[in-house]
């Protein structure tokens, strides 16, 4: 069974890096093809797709946001990591982890549950 | 980017009957090589996560139930529920992954009228 989980503070200040970690299990980052998306949704509006990695290590990042954005994998520890910096109001949102690539198309067919971030001072 | 844009932003439909829901891209996401829309439907409940129902525009993902169905190509793409059911109220996102920056497009709130 593939699952995803993401985790991270739920709370934080203007100005301050969000780190988020998402575990995965029951596949692997390594097998050719494979990629892991960070998503976000702000309350009660549209889904926002934030940065890619890839089983090769390729990396890709919204163009809006590319510059607070730093996406990472351990790949013996199932996990893919997301920084943002610079987090502001704005940016409060629910952050979903989503797997692609799963060998029939490169649609997102597995989500985690998501986490709400709020950003407040 | 290439920008997603749905319509209806809501739609109230009476139980049994049809439901269309329509997807724009700015430019097509037809791959010519091997002639895939590069078109995702997801379904997403209050509280939960968006859920895949069809790639490639038309394919239904495994478990999804047969009264949904994709169509299109190109640019233009349409989801139908061919008979609501009350468990089919929800918000319906279009996304395009022909990109390596995908985007979705802003949501259709379904309700039942």
């Amino acid at each position: 069974q593939v699952t995803l989980k993401e985790s991270g503070p739920a709370l934080v200040k203007p100005t301050q890096t969000l780190t988020l970690t998402c575990t995965f299990s029951g596949f692997s980052l390594s097998t050719s093809g494979r990629r892991v998306s960070w998503i976000r949704q702000p309350p009660g509006k549209a889904l926002e797709w934030l940065a890619r990695i890839d089983w090769d290590d390729g990396k890709f990042y919204s163009t809006s946001l590319k510059t607070r954005l730093t996406i990472s994998k351990d790949t013996s520890k199932n996990q893919v990591v997301l920084t943002m910096t610079n987090m502001d109001p704005v940016d409060t949102a629910t952050y979903y982890c989503a797997r692609a690539g799963s060998g029939t198309s490169d649609a997102f067919d597995i989500w985690g549950q998501g986490t709400m971030v709020t950003v407040s001072s | 980017d290439i920008v997603m844009t749905q319509s209806p932003d809501s739609l109230a439909v009476s139980l049994g009957e049809r439901a269309t829901i329509n997807c724009k891209s700015s430019q097509s996401v037809l791959y010519g090589s091997n002639n895939k829309n590069y078109l995702a439907w997801y379904q997403q409940k209050p509280g939960q996560p968006p859920k895949l129902l069809i790639y490639w525009a038309s394919t239904r993902e495994s478990g999804v139930p047969d009264r949904f169905s994709g169509s299109g190509s190109g640019t233009d793409f349409t989801l139908t529920i061919s008979s609501l059911q009350a468990e089919d109220v929800a918000v319906y996102h279009c996304q395009q992954y022909y990109s390596t920056r995908p985007t979705f497009g802003q949501g259709t709130k379904l309700e039942i009228k």
